[in-house]
């Protein structure tokens, strides 16, 4: 595997399911990120992760729950969501934090029903 | 506010009709101005870093140029499969240093 992978592509789930998105990064990059894209919306940053450690939380409901166990690993757990939550979830990587390129998984693609 | 505007939201071509794509960005002091490409159902892929104005880079048939308001992003004889959204996003003026993302441009090459 090569880049940001990222698992499973497509998810479909009632409001009141548990689900978890993985992301892996071959990169040997530090900082990982999750972001949400909307129809019509710009890329919105909801979490950022720096060797490990959260950095930044971008006012997510508790209803999305990082973690990130290992400066390879980012997972975005899911409770309780509800429909306008449907959209496409990216992971990304950089080298570190302040190291703007970033590069993206291919997303996962969510639906709330 | 840090803001990023691009323009058009959509461009549809002909195959080997050039044409070009703006980003306008209002952050003081640039620290970077990125372009991405993305298709449908697919992540953002990297294209180029841009750091000063006057800078040009070059793929393919990309170029991007940079001055101190906008961005551009040529694209030369343009074939089918160049068709796909192009995102730009610069850093924002915070110590966090977030991107700021435009909406993007749709580009449709016709054979």
């Amino acid at each position: 595997e090569t880049g940001v992978t990222q698992t499973p592509r497509h998810l479909v789930m009632g409001m009141t399911n548990k689900k978890s998105l993985k992301c892996e990064q071959h990169l040997g990059h530090n900082a990982m990120y999750w972001y949400k894209q909307s129809a019509k919306k710009p890329l919105e940053l909801m979490f950022v992760y720096n060797f490990k450690e959260q950095t930044e939380n971008n006012s997510v409901p508790s209803r999305f729950s990082p973690e990130c166990p290992n400066s390879s690993h980012l997972f975005l757990h899911l409770h309780t969501l509800q429909p306008e939550d449907s959209a496409l979830y990216l992971c990304a990587s950089s080298r570190d934090v302040n190291q703007e390129t970033q590069y993206f998984g291919p997303g996962t693609r969510l639906l709330v029903l | 506010e840090d803001q990023v505007t691009q323009s058009p939201e959509a461009l549809r071509l002909q195959e080997g009709e050039s044409s070009s794509l703006n980003c306008s960005y209002t952050v003081s002091g640039l620290r970077g101005l990125f372009w991405y490409r993305q298709d449908p159902g697919k992540g953002p892929e990297f294209l180029f870093t841009l750091y000063s104005a006057g800078e040009e880079k070059e793929k393919e048939r990309l170029k991007a140029t940079l001055t101190k308001k906008e961005s551009f992003l040529h694209i030369t004889a343009p074939k089918p499969e160049d068709s796909a959204t192009y995102l730009c996003a610069v850093p924002g003026a915070g110590n966090n240093r977030k991107l700021i993302w435009g909406l993007g441009t749709s580009l449709a090459v016709n054979p």
